[in-house]
């Protein structure tokens, strides 16, 4: 099994500012046939199911507005929110599409500071 | 659009067993990897597992034992079993489908149903 751990577990961010959040793979998580990372960030507020924000590591999904972005390749991940909203609070997870089980990483939450 | 709406009972005794069962509209049932994910009350999201209408079912090694999904293509339904619950198996349930079929490849989950909430206590 691929453990997913994120880094910090919360963060508090001024408005405007730049919000980022780490997720390291126990394995590399790079297809190298296709060279893809099998990398997923998803957003989730309370009360809600996640939404998916980013695949391939760095591919927005659909509607999703361009202050977030990701980054990263093999086993070192980063989720950029470049210009903190207050929306945007939230806890935020990465996960593993590259093998089975899918793991998740523990989730970091973002607070306005 | 494709919808996910998934229902089931939420308050459990120690050793049953729970159903739950996820509803698809608006798409396509076939070729997909339909999936369920469980989240901890501290906030962990575990995967479960996934199922199409014609692939092997693929199971989380640590609740393999306890859990079995089954679909039925004829009401574009997919199902949960899981037995001999405990309360470590207290939490909100959901029902989840990747971004693009099994055939295009592994991928995120971009439509999630709305969550079932399941209390296991004597």
């Amino acid at each position: 099994e691929t453990v997913m751990t994120q880094s910090p577990n919360s963060l508090a961010v001024s408005l405007g500012e730049r919000a980022t959040i780490n997720c390291k793979a126990s394995q590399s998580i790079l297809y190298t046939s296709n060279d893809k990372n099998y990398l997923a960030w998803y957003q989730q507020k309370p009360g809600q199911p996640p939404k998916l924000l980013i695949y391939w590591a760095s591919t927005r999904e659909s509607g999703v507005p361009d202050r977030f972005s990701g980054s990263g390749s093999g086993t070192d991940f980063t989720l950029t929110i470049s210009s903190l909203q207050a929306e945007d609070v939230a806890v935020y997870f990465c996960q593993q599409y590259y093998s089975t089980p899918r793991t998740f990483g523990q989730g970091t939450k973002v607070e306005i500071k | 659009q494709v919808q996910l709406q998934q229902w089931g009972a939420g308050l459990l005794k120690p050793s049953e067993t729970l159903s739950l069962t996820c509803a698809v509209s608006g798409g396509s049932f076939n070729g997909y990897y339909w999936t369920w994910i469980r989240q901890s009350p501290g906030g962990g999201l575990e995967w479960i597992g996934e199922i199409s209408h014609s692939e092997r079912p693929n199971y989380n090694p640590s609740l393999k034992d306890r859990v079995t999904l089954s679909v039925d293509t004829s009401k574009n339904h997919f199902f949960l079993r899981m037995t001999s619950l405990t309360a470590a198996d207290t939490g909100v349930y959901f029902c989840a489908r990747p971004r693009r079929n099994y055939g295009s490849g592994n991928d995120g989950y971009n439509v999630w149903g709305q969550g079932t909430m399941v209390a296991v206590s004597s």
